[in-house]
């Protein structure tokens, strides 16, 4: 069965420095998506893709967040100077587009910023 | 306001019974409601949705009812086992747009033997 995957299952990084998180959504899908999850808390929302462009994006993905779709498999999310409070797992998720369709979720990065 | 409320926070259920969360949502732009599941350390998995056209969806031991006047959903699993413990999310997709996902705060299942 396809499947959304992630890289690195763990990044740990210091305050300020730039992360990229990497997901390779399952092919043919046409949205993408990111997602956060502080330890203990809900999944909240932080960015939605389609068509090569940033379609919606949430109040927590400012400025010192960006994404991209490099090549036609690859979805990245960069932090460009990582804060304490980034320290989280973020969730890649995508799906078809055909209607009534679900969000498959990738396993996730655990982001630690020391 | 897009906001889900989910309650209870934690479940405890005796293996064999039968384990209730619930849903509530405010906001009427939403157009079909998954619930996930998540293991520790691992990403939400779509367990089952509903469209708000149906009042009820079963598959095994999951049903999900849900009432459109009340804004109110719930997640029932039958004959609850151990390896159901798990963190629950019910979410709301919003319609229109790109259809993000609005998370409920989870309810954290333990399912004793």
């Amino acid at each position: 069965e396809p499947e959304v995957t992630q890289t690195p299952s763990h990044q740990v990084t210091q305050m300020g420095q730039e992360v990229i998180l990497r997901c390779v959504p399952i092919s043919n899908h046409l949205y993408f998506y990111w997602y956060r999850q502080i330890l203990g808390q809900k999944v909240e929302f932080l960015v939605s893709f389609y068509n090569n462009e940033i379609s919606e994006k949430s109040e927590i993905f400012d400025d010192q967040f960006s994404v991209e779709r490099p090549d036609g498999s690859n979805f990245t999310l960069k932090i460009r100077s990582t804060k304490l409070e980034d320290s989280a797992m973020y969730f890649c998720a995508s799906r078809a587009g055909t209607g009534f369709d679900t969000q498959y979720f990738g396993p996730g990065t655990r982001l630690t910023v020391l | 306001q897009q906001q889900v409320k989910q309650s209870p926070q934690s479940l405890i259920v005796q293996k064999g019974g039968i384990s209730i969360i619930n849903c509530a949502y405010e906001n009427t732009a939403f157009d079909y409601f998954p619930w996930y599941q998540q293991f520790p350390g691992k990403g939400p998995a779509l367990l089952i949705a509903i469209r708000p056209d149906v009042s009820e969806k079963k598959e095994g031991r999951f049903t999900i009812s849900f009432n459109k006047s009340a804004k109110q959903f719930s997640l029932h699993i039958m004959d609850s086992q151990p390896g159901d413990s798990a963190t629950y999310f019910c979410a709301a997709r919003t319609s229109g747009g790109y259809n993000k996902l609005i998370f409920g705060a989870g309810t954290r299942l333990a399912v004793h033997p």
